[in-house]
């Protein structure tokens, strides 16, 4: 049940520039997206969100973007830094399934400096 | 800030046995939820609880699981009888009402090990 894909196992970026991490989905229900972060030996944390009513929105450094007709979401880090050095989960939920997280299987980002 | 706090840190149970894994939600929060995460694998919703009853729950969540609010602060997660295969993190999390619900908050985690 692969609903919420990330297919890059893995981003190293250095310091100060951008990190973008990618998300793909199929479930056209999904209608609410969300960023987690996850240090280990910690839950995840949560970073950002989006309804689908939105292609755009921006926390800080955060900024994830949303492209329903490609099923497909991004989050860019601006600028990164070396405390972002952790795994990323996008996770969505759908009125079908409210409240139902199906997360992604995750993106470990490393910042060099 | 508030946050989401569960124990034991780290069980450790024999096969067959029953282990109840607790949590206590961010206070002013209605939505309850648990999840778990075997070594390698993805994060994997189980079950959802608001207003004392299961919301939804996964196809995992078969009948050796239950959950129980038992009084105002704790949500509780029971596994009537564990199996290897239980072995996982156990993650609670809890959202609010309205616009936040979706945002679900998380604790840091029960590591279950079934042997």
């Amino acid at each position: 049940d692969q609903q919420v894909k990330q297919n890059s196992p893995s981003l190293s970026v250095q310091e100060g520039r951008i990190s973008i991490l990618n998300c793909d989905y199929t479930n056209s229900m999904f209608d609410y997206f969300l960023w987690y972060k996850k240090y280990p030996a910690e839950g995840p944390t949560f970073l950002i969100s989006i309804s689908s009513i939105k292609d755009k929105n921006e926390d800080g450094r955060f900024t994830v973007f949303l492209n329903k007709s490609a099923k497909h979401l991004s989050l860019h880090i601006v600028p990164s830094q070396p405390g972002d050095s952790a795994v990323y989960f996008c996770a969505a939920s759908g009125a079908d399934s409210w409240g139902k997280l199906q997360f992604g299987a995750g993106t470990q980002v490393v910042v060099t400096p | 800030e508030p946050e989401v706090t569960q124990t034991p840190s780290h069980q450790v149970t024999q096969m067959g046995q029953e282990v109840i894994l607790r949590c206590v939600p961010i206070s002013n929060h209605l939505y309850f939820y648990w999840y778990r995460q075997i070594l390698g694998q993805k994060v994997e919703f189980l079950v959802s609880f608001y207003n004392n009853e299961i919301s939804e729950k996964s196809e995992i969540f078969d009948d050796q699981f239950s959950v129980e609010r038992p009084d105002g602060s704790n949500f509780t997660l029971k596994i009537r009888s564990t199996k290897l295969e239980d072995s996982a993190m156990y993650f609670c999390a809890s959202s609010d009402l309205g616009a936040g619900a979706y945002e679900q908050y998380f604790g840091p985690g029960t590591r279950l090990t079934v042997t």
